[in-house]
């Protein structure tokens, strides 16, 4: 069975910190799918990165950037000077190759303070 | 449409009543995703459809819920005689390939409320 963990409920930031984002997951799968969702307080779930098994190289987007280690099954979330237009819940998931669903992590409240 | 669209966005029903929530995919996806998620929690599972097809429909909470698929595009969720703990936010998704290997665009959800 697959699992997806994230350890931080809630963090609160004052803007312009940076912050990271934990994501631990489990399978025993050798294909596999690991993304990044922020839900903002309109509450549609926005895509925000997807990274396969096979490829470990980190990843950065703006002020976005991704960690992803197979050694410690995390795939971690850092954002850069973050602003007040960051604040959401943050979930991370897994797919499995010919899996069913996507199964998410609980999430991550991110509250950034102006 | 260029998105997924649900509707109603919002649904208030009496308990022990029927309700039908419906989603419209991303043209072409072939994939499609039912989840739900309860206030100020995360997204649980309810059923995938490849095609119209739903091969595992063991992630659906009981047999008051039933979903279905035709024309391989619009999907309905039908829970019937309702009770307050179905009260929560439907989530639709879809995506182009089966099996993971893409993402999944969501939906805005239905808000459901039984009262």
């Amino acid at each position: 069975a697959q699992k997806v963990t994230q350890a931080q409920t809630e963090i609160s930031v004052v803007e312009k910190e940076d912050v990271t984002l934990d994501c631990v997951y489990e399978t025993r799968d050798t294909t596999y799918y690991l993304f990044w969702y922020k839900q903002p307080p309109s509450g549609e779930l926005v895509f925000l990165i997807r990274r396969n098994s096979f490829d470990e190289q980190n990843e950065i987007s703006g002020r976005y950037s991704w960690n992803f280690q197979k050694s410690t099954s995390s795939f971690n979330f850092t954002i850069t000077a973050s602003q007040v237009v960051d604040s959401a819940v943050y979930f991370c998931a897994l797919a499995i190759l010919n899996g069913q669903n996507f199964v998410f992590g609980p999430g991550t409240r991110l509250s950034v303070l102006p | 449409g260029a998105g997924v669209s649900q509707s109603p966005s919002n649904k208030v029903t009496e308990k022990g009543k029927d309700v039908e929530l419906r989603c419209d995919p991303i043209s072409g996806h072939t994939a499609l995703y039912w989840y739900r998620q309860s206030l100020g929690q995360g997204l649980e599972f309810l059923i995938y459809f490849q095609g119209n097809s739903a091969p595992d429909k063991s992630g659906l909470p009981s047999d008051r819920f039933s979903a279905e698929r035709t024309g391989g595009s619009v999907s309905t969720l039908t829970i019937q005689r309702t009770q307050q703990e179905d009260s929560a936010v439907y989530l639709c998704a879809s995506s182009p390939f089966p099996r993971g290997s893409t993402e999944a665009f969501f939906g805005q959800g239905t808000r459901l409320t039984v009262v």
